[in-house]
């Protein structure tokens, strides 16, 4: 299968720690990236490879992977948060990429 | 710094050819690290990879998109074409070029600010 699964929605109050995740058969063989999305603006990407940040990302930002499943975690969420996220990996093949369907989290 | 800028029409007539470039600044096409990509997104929807092209020349497309799409390349290397044929209002969309960093992980590092494309009569 070349589909990767994400919950719709997560909610997460201030402060707290909220964990998104990525299911894909590929993700068996690859390693998911990570996308924050904000309303009318480009993806930035938050977390790429075993779990490396780009420069300028804040350390609240962290991944993992067990089995099929990667996952995202944000340890001390702020309202700057708030946004949509994006999980990314190559498909089985390796020939193509695919996106998850994207978690909208809601900072309360 | 890396920067990227679409440009092209925002509206394409069904079964016409959508057509849009992509303008890297403080980068080139040519590099054998990175994939040049386009990516879309339909409005409230998710992202959709549409293809790469890799070292002046290599393509590789979304299997689903394949028969429709072609990426290339200008002998500058400092711009890449995206053209879709055949289009109808599921093209409609936000497309985005971006930086990808060869290896086993995708990481879209450098992004455009995306062009609205919308396919009406």
């Amino acid at each position: 299968s070349s589909e990767l699964t994400q919950d719709p929605a997560v909610s997460v109050a201030l402060g707290q720690t909220v964990r998104i995740t990525c299911q894909g058969d590929s993700l068996r063989i690859y390693y998911a990236s990570w996308y924050q999305q904000k309303p009318g603006l480009a993806p930035v990407l938050v977390i790429y490879a075993k779990n490396n940040r780009p420069s300028g990302i804040s350390d609240r930002f962290s991944g993992s992977k067990l089995g099929k499943t990667a996952s995202l975690t944000i340890t001390g969420a702020q309202a700057e948060d708030e946004a949509d996220y994006y999980c990314g990996a190559r498909d089985s093949s390796g020939n193509s990429v695919v996106f998850g369907g994207g978690t909208k989290v809601t900072v309360l | 710094q890396v920067q990227l800028q679409e440009s092209g029409p925002g509206l394409v007539k069904p079964s016409e050819t959508l057509s849009l470039t992509c303008v890297v600044s403080g980068g080139s096409v040519s590099s054998s690290s990175y994939y040049w990509t386009w990516i879309r997104q339909p409005p409230g929807r998710g992202l959709e990879w549409i293809g790469y092209i890799y070292n002046s020349g290599t393509t590789n497309y979304n299997p689903s998109l394949e028969s429709r799409v072609t990426i290339s390349g200008d002998t500058s290397n400092t711009q890449f074409t995206l053209r879709l044929t055949s289009v109808t209002a599921a093209d409609t969309a936000v497309y985005y070029c971006a930086r990808d960093t060869v290896g086993a992980s995708p990481s879209f590092d450098f992004w455009g600010q995306g062009s609205l494309v919308t396919v009406s009569s």
